[in-house]
């Protein structure tokens, strides 16, 4: 497809399981961005990646929240030991350096957690 | 830092009568900042985006939004709303110079569009 990629598209987990969330990004995008959606809220920033350098993760909420891009295409959000107020949607977003200063981010359409 | 508030959290209009969605921002720097759109089970798009050269800006589907340093506003508007309007809608700022490009939304507008 043309655009950026997630799955699962729903994910329900009891409290205290690992999740792994994945995103692949539109083709040739080399700058990649996490961000979580609680309900009713505005996207936060968690994590930037320009290609596989991980640049800042400055917004992950816990050393149980894990992102990785090892061959800077594909990213995986891993959440460790989910907690109920892990429960959002997380949106991963891809763009190239030049477009990402000019503030145009391509989204996915996420990836909505529930934790029970 | 830098912020936006979002003045209503949802704007109830009926098709064909103008759009105004209101924004503030806060900020230390000259701000670049940008309206984005989210449809129902859609990802979130660029809608327009101010950085510094006119005040006025023009966005897709005949949305625009005007830039006003003495108000710290940054007020999205429409003239005439359509049916397919009907969405979320984001106040978003950037700090470019000292944040890489990391965008910080709002919390969102729900725009409903009555027939």
């Amino acid at each position: 497809g043309a655009g950026v990629s997630q799955s699962p598209r729903y994910k329900v987990a009891k409290r205290g399981q690992d999740v792994a969330l994945r995103c692949d990004p539109i083709s040739g995008h080399v700058s990649l961005f996490w961000y979580q959606q609680a309900l009713g809220q505005g996207p936060e920033f968690l994590t930037y990646f320009q290609n596989e350098a991980q640049l800042d993760k400055s917004g992950l909420p816990s050393d149980r929240f894990f992102a990785e891009r090892p061959e800077g295409s594909v990213s995986t959000l891993k959440i460790q030991r989910t907690q109920q107020e892990d429960s959002a949607v997380y949106l991963c977003a891809s763009s190239l350096p030049r477009l990402v200063m000019a503030g145009e981010l391509f989204f996915g359409e996420g990836s909505r957690l529930t934790v029970l | 830092a830098q912020s936006v508030t979002q003045l209503d959290s949802h704007v109830s209009v009926s098709e064909g009568t103008p759009v105004l969605l209101r924004c503030n921002y806060s900020s230390s720097y000259s701000p670049s900042l940008f309206w984005y759109v989210q449809h129902p089970n859609k990802g979130l798009q660029l809608l327009l985006k101010y950085t510094s050269a006119a005040t006025l800006v023009k966005g897709i589907n005949g949305f625009e939004a005007e830039f006003k340093k003495s108000e710290t506003s940054f007020h999205l508007t429409k003239p005439s709303a359509h049916m397919s309007d009907a969405a979320e809608y984001f106040c978003v700022v950037s700090d470019l110079l000292n944040q890489g490009g990391k965008l910080i939304f709002g919390q969102g507008t729900e725009l409903s569009v009555k027939p």
